[in-house]
């Protein structure tokens, strides 16, 4: 079956722009999560929905924010743009059960200049 | 504060050669360890590890778990330059499945 499909693939933008991202999932994964990796930090996990709600949240600012449609579909929004937000944005999904591991989409690549 | 750490953070072997990769964690309420296996893009997922002692092995590639000292490691025998990539340990805590990652190890394979 068909993986987990991020776009876009690639992204520019400028300083106080906004931008979304979108995820679509793996057919029958209620879970969906959202890291950035940096060469520095590594991956850094940012939020997680399940059945279109929040269920957790890693310490990033509120400029990051997401949400997950009935179909399961993600989408992360970033606004107001930073230099530092400049990285590769992961998405996984899983069944959202313990045991069931999470299956990685390519990314999108964001650069901000 | 939780964490997981892998070592070393790079590694360049000759082809043939066996490795082993370490990942040590601190995490409350630990579920579960799994690996991944990052080339250009997506992190692939090779191994969760959930009991102690029992040895997790597809083709070349081998794990195990050790929950008493809290580390794993991940073995590649017969290294072959297709086994160059980024390989990821991350621990699942909680009651919803999320994962904490290290910074991974960079394994490169030399002809």
């Amino acid at each position: 079956k068909a993986g987990v499909t991020q776009t876009p693939r690639y992204l520019i933008k400028t300083r106080g722009q906004q931008v979304t991202l979108s995820c679509s999932p793996i057919s029958g994964h209620r879970s969906v999560s959202w890291y950035q990796q940096t060469p520095g930090q590594g991956l850094q996990f940012l939020f997680e929905y399940f059945s279109e709600t929040q269920r957790n949240k890693g310490n990033f600012p509120g400029r990051f924010s997401g949400r997950q449609f009935s179909n399961s579909r993600s989408e992360m929004n970033v606004s107001t743009l930073e230099l530092g937000d400049s990285a590769l944005y992961l998405c996984a999904s899983s069944s959202g059960h313990l045991g069931q591991p999470q299956h990685f989409g390519d990314g999108t690549r964001l650069s901000i200049l | 504060e939780d964490k997981v750490v892998q070592s070393p953070l790079s590694l360049v072997v000759h082809e043939g050669d066996t490795v082993t990769l370490n990942c040590s964690y601190e995490v409350t309420n630990f579920r579960s360890l799994l690996w991944y296996k990052q080339e250009k893009k997506a992190p692939t997922f090779l191994f969760m590890l959930t009991s102690s002692g029992i040895e997790k092995k597809s083709g070349r590639l081998s794990s195990i778990l050790d929950k008493k000292e809290l580390f794993s490691i991940l073995n590649i025998t017969a290294t072959q330059t297709g086994d160059s990539a980024v390989y990821l340990c991350a621990v699942e805590w909680g009651s919803q499945g999320n994962l904490i990652f290290g910074k991974g190890t960079k394994l490169s394979v030399k002809p």
